[in-house]
């Protein structure tokens, strides 16, 4: 799976949108972009997925730029809760295999 | 629905001790994973059962590290001899059997296991 950069922490005031960023240049175009995110003392959750195209669920959206190398997750309106570390994640269709990073610290302050 | 269960949550242990970890995966989940989470890093995947075979244990440090999953559900992690550089986050996740289709893998809280 390629690999994916993300800055190492963001801050973000309460109720306000989150907005977090991927690198992706060497993204194969059989390759998904996955978000999971963990909080502390909790195991990794997932958050999200796209291939191409926009995606929206009940956590967040993903905005997948038209070339494929970057993506940016959406937390529309960020809460205390959503402090946690935010993984972008390459992987293949059918593939299985989860290759985290670092990901980005996200504060989430009032 | 249940998730998935790791007991214990914490272990202390003194190096060249043993010490073994359980997993009870989503029922139906056919796939099982076991990672590796050093503090300020991210999980690494040791190894990944489907049903009771090991699909991949590459990143699996054999010389110490066994892990097993009996009937295709339970699962245990053993580590013996520990060392030091083994205090980690011992996390279990369990999916749907990849397909045509790549399904999320759901994570348990894991182990915190410290060697002293």
């Amino acid at each position: 799976d390629a690999k994916t950069t993300q800055p190492t922490s963001m801050d973000c005031a309460e109720g306000r949108a989150a907005n977090l960023p991927c690198n992706h240049s060497t993204i194969s175009g059989n390759e998904y972009v996955y978000w999971y995110r963990q909080i502390h003392s909790q195991g990794p959750q997932y958050i999200i997925h796209g291939l191409k195209n926009n995606e929206t669920n009940e956590m967040a959206s993903l905005i997948i730029t038209e070339d494929r190398k970057s993506s940016t997750l959406i937390l529309p309106h960020a809460t205390l809760r959503d402090t946690a570390v935010y993984y972008c994640i390459l992987r293949t269709g059918g593939g299985n295999k989860l290759t985290f990073g670092t990901g980005t610290q996200l504060k989430v302050e009032l | 629905e249940a998730g998935v269960a790791q007991s214990p949550r914490y272990k202390i242990i003194e190096k060249r001790q043993s010490v073994a970890f359980w997993c009870n995966p989503i029922s139906g989940h056919a796939t099982l994973y076991w990672y590796q989470q050093i503090l300020g890093q991210g999980p690494k995947l040791l190894i990944q059962f489907q049903n009771n075979g090991v699909v991949d244990d590459s990143q699996l440090p054999k010389d110490r590290f066994s892990a097993e999953r009996l009937k295709g559900v339970d699962s245990t992690l053993k580590i013996q001899p520990a060392k030091l550089e083994d205090s980690a986050v011992y996390l279990c996740a369990s999916s749907l059997v990849p397909g045509q289709r790549t399904y999320e893998q759901y994570f348990g809280p894991g182990t915190r296991l410290t060697v002293t």
